[in-house]
């Protein structure tokens, strides 16, 4: 079956510490793997994928096959990271969402 | 800058009504869908469509149906609302072939009474 878990519905993080969102998937077949955002009453949007190995915003995210995971990490987070974060799997012709999980960065 | 739009923020109803929400995207995409955002169940996909005319159910139909007789609209209706119904709406658009490139209205809040 083709799943995404994201296994922390609420993760509380003092500003300049470290971030990790966990996300783990369950696919056959060669993953796609996308994290999306929510910040405060805005839209959701892509944030990054994995096929890119990009950084966005100093989020970074490494597929691990082995482990089949994707999380997302941020070295040092700031007050504006603030959001929902949803982890995504593409199968072909649609996106599986994971339940996301509300980061709430400490003062 | 690239646009979805839904035509309502907010939206109360009744139970039984019919309910129509509508998005529109300007993008010329062939990809468009429709999601359900609960708190603790995250997105869940209701229908979706990849060209005019053309709808693919969802993992959560029951109680929904669509209408895409325009490539830049994309209906959600509600025969009969029903109060597990009330929820956020979201509708996005994606390009041919890329259905992970997805691009999102604001949504629309729907009670229903």
């Amino acid at each position: 079956a083709q799943r995404v878990t994201q296994p922390e519905k609420l993760l509380s993080v003092f500003k300049g510490a470290p971030v990790e969102l966990k996300c783990n998937y369950s696919y056959s077949g060669s993953p796609e793997l996308f994290w999306y955002v929510q910040y405060s009453r805005q839209r959701l949007q892509l944030l990054l994928r994995h096929i890119s190995r990009e950084s966005i915003k100093g989020f970074t995210a490494d597929l691990n096959k082995g482990e089949t995971s994707f999380h997302l990490k941020k070295p040092f987070a700031q007050e504006e990271d603030s959001a929902m974060y949803y982890c995504a799997l593409n199968p072909g012709d649609k996106i599986i969402f994971g339940k996301g999980t509300r980061l709430h960065i400490l003062p | 800058d690239v646009k979805v739009t839904q035509s309502s923020r907010y939206l109360v109803k009744r139970t039984g009504e019919k309910v129509f929400l509508e998005c529109v995207q300007d993008m010329d995409h062939e990809n468009m869908f429709w999601y359900r955002q609960d708190p603790g169940l995250g997105l869940r996909l209701i229908y979706f469509s990849y060209d005019v005319k053309m709808k693919e159910k969802g993992d959560i139909p029951e109680g929904y149906s669509v209408s895409r007789e325009k490539k830049e609209r994309f209906s959600l209706i509600l025969e009969s609302a029903s109060t597990n119904q009330t929820s956020m709406y979201l509708c996005a658009s994606s390009p041919l072939g890329r259905p992970n490139e997805q691009f999102f209205g604001p949504g629309t809040r729907l009670t229903v009474l």
